[in-house]
């Protein structure tokens, strides 16, 4: 059964901590992705990875970092929490490219993170 | 840019009955991948339905299907036969080469 597994279900911290959100999956995926889902603004992508210490901007990169030393694991950072990153973090994976059969996105549970 | 776009941000439907969900997708390129996730209260993401875009014939999955229009860039679900399960999120998602790009989500609830 694929897994893509996220370190935390709920995380609380406080302003200007630094966070870490791991996501860590065992089908060697070679694409993985964060994304944060907000009411009424659907899943917005953070930062994506598509090989190891490799990364590319999504739509709203600010505020954030991200860190793949290994295949099966992609880290989200965020380097100074702020009240306006409270959200629900979800982590995908997927095969690379389209010439892939199998190039749907497997997901993990969700980190609902809330910074006071 | 590519984008997704759900006009629906909330739909209804009666137990048994049959409900669209529509999406649309601006993309220049010619090969790619379209999916419908769904998202119940668990928050668990499920794929429902996968089209790729080459395909002229329609995806089917059980009580789930699509109309795929690639000119128009329509891809919209339909839900046969709706059941108390099917209460969910839906987001409609599209991939080319590696970005995965969502939609903002239909909220459909299902009623007995």
């Amino acid at each position: 059964d694929v897994k893509v597994t996220q370190s935390s279900r709920y995380l609380v911290k406080r302003t200007g901590e630094k966070v870490f959100l791991e996501c860590v999956q065992d089908m060697d995926h070679e694409n993985m992705f964060w994304y944060r889902q907000d009411p009424g603004l659907g899943l917005r992508l953070i930062y994506f990875s598509y090989d190891v210490k490799m990364k590319e901007k999504g739509d709203i990169p600010e505020g954030y970092s991200v860190s793949r030393e290994k295949k099966e694991r992609f880290s989200l950072i965020l380097e100074s929490a702020s009240t306006n990153q409270t959200s629900m973090y979800l982590c995908a994976s997927s095969l690379l490219g389209t010439g892939r059969m199998n190039t749907e996105a497997f997901f993990g549970q969700g980190t609902r993170l809330t910074v006071v | 840019a590519q984008t997704v776009t759900q006009s629906q941000p909330e739909m209804s439907v009666q137990e048994a009955e049959t409900v669209t969900l529509s999406c649309t997708y601006d993309t220049s390129e010619n090969n790619y991948y379209l999916f419908w996730y769904k998202q119940p209260p668990s928050r668990q993401m499920i794929l429902v339905i996968r089209q790729e875009a080459y395909k002229q014939q329609n995806a089917t999955e059980n009580r789930f299907s699509v109309n795929f229009q690639k000119a128009a860039k329509s891809f919209s679900l339909k839900i046969s036969d709706s059941q108390l399960g099917d209460t969910a999120m839906y987001f409609c998602a599209f991939i080319n080469t590696d970005k995965l790009i969502f939609g903002t989500g239909t909220r459909l609830q299902v009623f007995p």
